[in-house]
């Protein structure tokens, strides 16, 4: 019954290669969130879906690209992943712009 | 822009010792001001939060308050539990229609037994 589940948790991967991070939440929110938090654990958005219509897309190297199939998913999907993408890689959702609820996290290591 | 700058870290204590992280922002207008909390592992969650000037956020014996004449949320605890050992994260988000979240750089808190 986890309320924002975002899978895989761990991810090793090498250079170049292609990598999607799937997120779904069971609150019946409206808006998700992906956000990356880099080794010193600062926290930075991403990209924003309210509805299914992006909201927020911060300055992200065109090689993410957020997909929103519903309401209830927000995947992230990485083309020709970099050593710099190593990061913690967190999903969230909300119901409008009330407080965020995050998932656990997954750890994107690039080698 | 939107800006909050926290405290650096780390913060080492001691069980029942005193807390403060201090945290101030730039923002036009009123924003809502935040605190979240990350347990090891684990994502973040809304400690507390305050939405207009001199409100007092509070939530498991942290508080913060609202401070518009200095621009700040500092957090605060009185007696530390070892259970309170996290990451704190203040974030404000600009005005009411603002999805946007922006946080500070989080604190590394440890209190020791």
């Amino acid at each position: 019954d986890t309320a924002v589940s975002q899978t895989p948790k761990y991810l090793v991967t090498q250079m170049g290669n292609d990598k999607s991070i799937k997120c779904e939440q069971n609150l019946g929110h409206d808006t998700m969130y992906w956000y990356k938090q880099d080794s010193k654990k600062f926290l930075k958005i991403m990209f924003s879906y309210n509805n299914k219509e992006l909201i927020i897309n911060e300055t992200v190297p065109n090689r993410f690209s957020p997909k929103s199939p519903d309401k209830a998913h927000l995947n992230l999907h990485i083309n020709s992943l970099e050593l710099g993408d190593s990061a913690v890689y967190f999903c969230a959702s909300s119901h409008a712009n009330e407080k965020l609820f995050f998932g656990s996290g997954t750890q994107l290591s690039v080698l | 822009g939107n800006s909050v700058t926290q405290m650096e870290g780390p913060v080492t204590l001691s069980e029942e010792a005193f807390l403060t992280i201090n945290c101030t922002y730039t923002a036009t207008g009123y924003p809502s001001l935040f605190w979240y909390v990350q347990y090891p592992g684990e994502g973040l969650q809304l400690l507390l939060k305050a939405t207009k000037a001199d409100d007092k956020g509070s939530n498991k014996g942290f508080e913060a308050t609202y401070r518009k004449e200095t621009t700040s949320f500092h957090l605060e605890k009185g007696s530390v539990q070892v259970s309170d050992s996290a990451v704190y994260f203040c974030a404000l988000r600009g005005w009411s229609n603002d999805y946007k979240l922006s946080f500070g750089a989080g604190t590394t808190v440890t209190v020791r037994a």
